[in-house]
C-alpha cells in the first residue's frame, strides 16, 4: 500500500528566503509523485509531478522537486519565496487502478511567509 | 466556465438528516472522484468512477452512496448524517490514471 509522510506540519520562512518542503513515500513499484498546493478556501492545484525520466522536475510558480529513489524522497524547493506562496502544500503518491488514479496524500505542510 | 463545480459550497444540517452534494465537470474527462478533507486537513480518497462505473471504493460507510448519471456528473448522497461526517468534500477529475487531478472548490459540510 502507498503511504506518504510530510515530517513538517508547519514551516515559517521570510519572504525572499529559500524553501524546502520534505516528503517521504512508501510504494512497492515505481511511484507517480505529485505536489499540490491549497490556498485557504480553495481546492488543490497541481504544482508538479514525476512519473519517470529526469529526477529533477520543474513546476509552476518557480517550484521544483527532486526524486531520490535511494531516499524514497520527493522534496519540493523554491529558491526565493513570495508572500503569495503562503498556503498548504501536499505531497502525494499515485497508482493507476483500471483507468482511475488512486492518490494517497501526506498530512500537508502549512507554509507561512514572514514579511 | 468553472472546470469542476460543486454545489452547495456550504451545508449545515442536523445529525440524522440526509443530504446530497452535486459535482459537474466540463473537461470531458472520463474519471471522477470524491475526496474527504477532515479538520486536520488530511485528504483521503473516498470513491472513483470511470465512465460511470465505480472503480475505487475506499472502505467508506454505506451511508455514503455516490451516483454517476453520466460521465460529467458525480453526486454524493449521505444518509443518516453523523458528527464525524463534518468535513470538506472535494470532487475531482482526471483524464486517465496518470493525469493531473482537477479539483472543485469543495463543499463544507457541518453536522450539528
Amino acid at each position: 500500500a502507498q503511504s506518504v509522510t510530510q515530517p513538517d506540519i508547519h514551516i515559517t520562512v521570510s519572504e525572499g528566503a529559500s524553501l524546502e518542503l520534505r516528503c517521504n513515500y512508501s510504494y512497492g513499484a515505481t511511484p507517480y509523485l505529485f505536489w499540490y498546493v491549497q490556498s485557504p478556501g480553495q481546492g488543490l492545484q497541481l504544482l508538479l509531478k514525476y512519473f519517470s525520466g529526469d529526477t529533477l522536475v520543474q513546476g509552476i510558480k518557480g517550484f521544483e522537486a527532486e526524486f531520490k529513489r535511494s531516499q524514497s524522497s520527493f522534496n519540493l524547493r523554491k529558491p526565493s519565496v513570495h508572500w503569495s506562496d503562503a498556503a498548504e502544500y501536499f505531497c502525494a503518491v499515485g497508482a493507476g487502478i483500471q483507468g482511475a488514479q488512486k492518490l494517497v496524500f501526506g498530512q500537508g505542510t502549512r507554509l507561512t511567509i514572514n514579511p | 466556465d468553472t472546470a469542476v463545480s460543486q454545489t452547495p459550497k456550504y451545508l449545515v444540517t442536523q445529525m440524522g438528516n440526509d443530504k446530497s452534494i452535486k459535482c459537474e465537470q466540463n473537461l470531458g474527462h472520463d474519471t471522477m472522484y470524491w475526496y474527504k478533507q477532515d479538520s486536520k486537513k488530511f485528504l483521503k480518497i473516498m470513491f472513483s468512477y470511470n465512465n460511470k462505473e465505480l472503480i475505487i471504493n475506499e472502505t467508506v460507510p454505506n451511508r455514503f452512496s455516490p451516483k454517476s448519471p453520466d460521465k460529467a456528473h458525480l453526486n454524493l448522497h449521505i444518509n443518516s448524517l453523523e458528527l464525524g461526517d463534518s468535513a470538506v468534500y472535494f470532487c475531482a477529475t482526471t483524464r486517465g490514471p496518470t493525469g493531473e487531478l482537477f479539483f472543485g472548490e469543495g463543499s463544507r459540510l457541518t453536522v450539528l
